[in-house]
């Protein structure tokens, strides 16, 4: 079955330090994984996606995110961090069995403090 | 508009009442799909259309719910005789096709409450 596991309920760093936002998956086959940000009475906005290609991918906002086979892994990145990047940070795999559903984890809060 | 709307964004429903949701996708997008999102979770899947065909209702929770896109473009997600057990957001999603490598963009949620 597909899932993404996001240990961290919650990421605290200080405005100016980088930050990472830990994702793990488990899929048949190659990986369709999705990052999204919900901020407070907003829908999700998605930030980058990883099809192919190049393992270190460029997203919206500064964020990037780097695919890693051997560990499983789609950790989320941002070199320094801002106030207003503070939010809900969704990983997300693609359902390859039915092309269209999208299955997300459990979401960590990141929290940055001035 | 240029996104994803829905509507209402607040709904509070006493226990036993019908309640419907509405989903305006952005133009052209010919995929949509519906997610329930509980508080402190990630988005559920619920169900998917391609057009006005409802191609996966496997996440549906009960048969108490129901969704259709007879035009192929704004749907309605229904869910009769609501229990508290309902209560969370209600998200809608569109794409611009099926193909995998196509993101979702989402709606601001509708948020459910059930007394």
């Amino acid at each position: 079955a597909q899932s993404v596991a996001q240990p961290e309920d919650q990421v605290n760093v200080a405005e100016g330090n980088p930050l990472t936002v830990k994702c793990t998956y488990s899929v048949s086959g190659n990986p369709y994984l999705f990052w999204y940000v919900q901020y407070p009475n907003r829908g999700l906005q998605f930030l980058l996606k990883y099809i192919t290609g190049d393992n270190l991918v460029k997203g919206s906002y500064g964020f990037e995110a780097e695919f890693n086979k051997s560990q499983t892994s789609f950790h989320l990145k941002k070199p320094s961090a801002l106030v207003s990047d503070s939010a809900l940070y969704f990983c997300a795999v693609r359902d390859m069995r039915s092309a269209s559903k999208i299955i997300f984890g459990s979401g960590t809060r990141l929290s940055i403090r001035p | 508009g240029a996104g994803v709307s829905q509507s209402p964004r607040y709904k509070v429903a006493k226990r036993g009442q019908d309640v419907a949701l509405r989903c305006d996708p952005i133009s052209g997008h010919v995929s949509l799909f519906w997610y329930q999102q509980a508080l402190g979770q990630g988005p559920e899947f619920l169900t998917y259309f391609q057009n006005e065909a409802q191609l996966d209702k496997s996440g549906l929770p009960s048969d108490r719910f129901f969704a259709e896109r007879p035009e192929g473009s704004v749907s309605t997600l229904k869910i009769q005789r609501t229990q508290q057990e309902d209560s969370a957001v209600y998200l809608c999603a569109s794409s611009l096709d099926a193909g995998a490598n196509n993101e979702q963009f989402f709606g601001p949620g509708t948020r459910l409450t059930v007394l």
